[in-house]
């Protein structure tokens, strides 16, 4: 079964950009969560996603979205982008909701994004 | 307040060997999921081991297993007979199941292990 998929992998962008990155889950899994990693904050979670919904959000600027297809597929979106919003967005996926048992997430190679 | 505490940055270890690597955590719920996680250099987060607050046993997978102390509220990974590979970065996180059922990730530990 292939693993999660993150494109692209690698990205430069210039402040004041938007950017979308694409995560698709394992086949099967409905929760899509993201998480963004720098070596100040560590990780952090910005949303998690399933059946199409933001269940969950994190604290970040509004600047930050998300959206899930019906095919579980997800993407996120920074808009105006800031020198701070460099880092590695990672994606992870569960096979249901979230609180139920044991929900592990299994994390995709992650988007690293440099913004100059 | 920090959710997840790791208090060792780094830590060296001989090749075979086995090491532990700390985590405490704190939450009023009973109801959680403890997690570890590696993170080698290329990014990928990799599942490793879970451990739901009801059970019983110490969770084991191979050559993980996690040591869970659920008065004192720790959640030790222990790996046993090192290997190089097992060189990375490792993180334990938390879900508190009847709260927002974000998971909260600790700082981590970078782990070397030596030839």
């Amino acid at each position: 079964k292939a693993g999660v998929t993150q494109t692209p992998r690698y990205l430069i962008k210039t402040r004041g950009q938007q950017v979308t990155l694409s995560c698709s889950p394992i086949s099967g899994h409905r929760s899509v969560s993201w998480y963004q990693q720098t070596p100040g904050q560590g990780l952090q979670f910005l949303f998690e996603y399933f059946s199409e919904t933001q269940r969950n959000k994190g604290n970040f600027p509004g600047r930050f979205s998300g959206r899930q297809f019906s095919n579980s597929r997800s993407e996120m979106n920074v808009s105006t982008l800031e020198l701070g919003d460099s880092a590695l967005y990672l994606c992870a996926s569960s096979l249901t909701l979230t609180g139920v048992g044991q929900q592990t997430q299994y994390f995709g190679p992650g988007t690293r994004l440099l913004v100059l | 307040a920090q959710k997840i505490t790791q208090t060792q940055p780094g830590m060296f270890v001989q090749e075979k060997e086995a090491v532990t690597l700390d985590c405490t955590y704190d939450t009023s719920d009973q109801s959680y999921g403890l997690f570890w996680y590696k993170q080698p250099s290329s990014g990928e987060m990799i599942f490793l081991i879970y451990q739901g607050s009801y059970d019983e046993q110490n969770a084991t997978e191979g050559r993980y297993s996690l040591n869970f102390q659920k008065a004192r509220k720790s959640a030790n990974l222990v790996i046993s007979a090192s290997q190089l590979g097992d060189s990375a970065m490792y993180f334990c996180a938390m879900r508190e199941v009847n709260r927002d059922d974000k998971i909260i990730f600790g700082k981590g530990t970078r782990l070397h292990i030596l030839p």
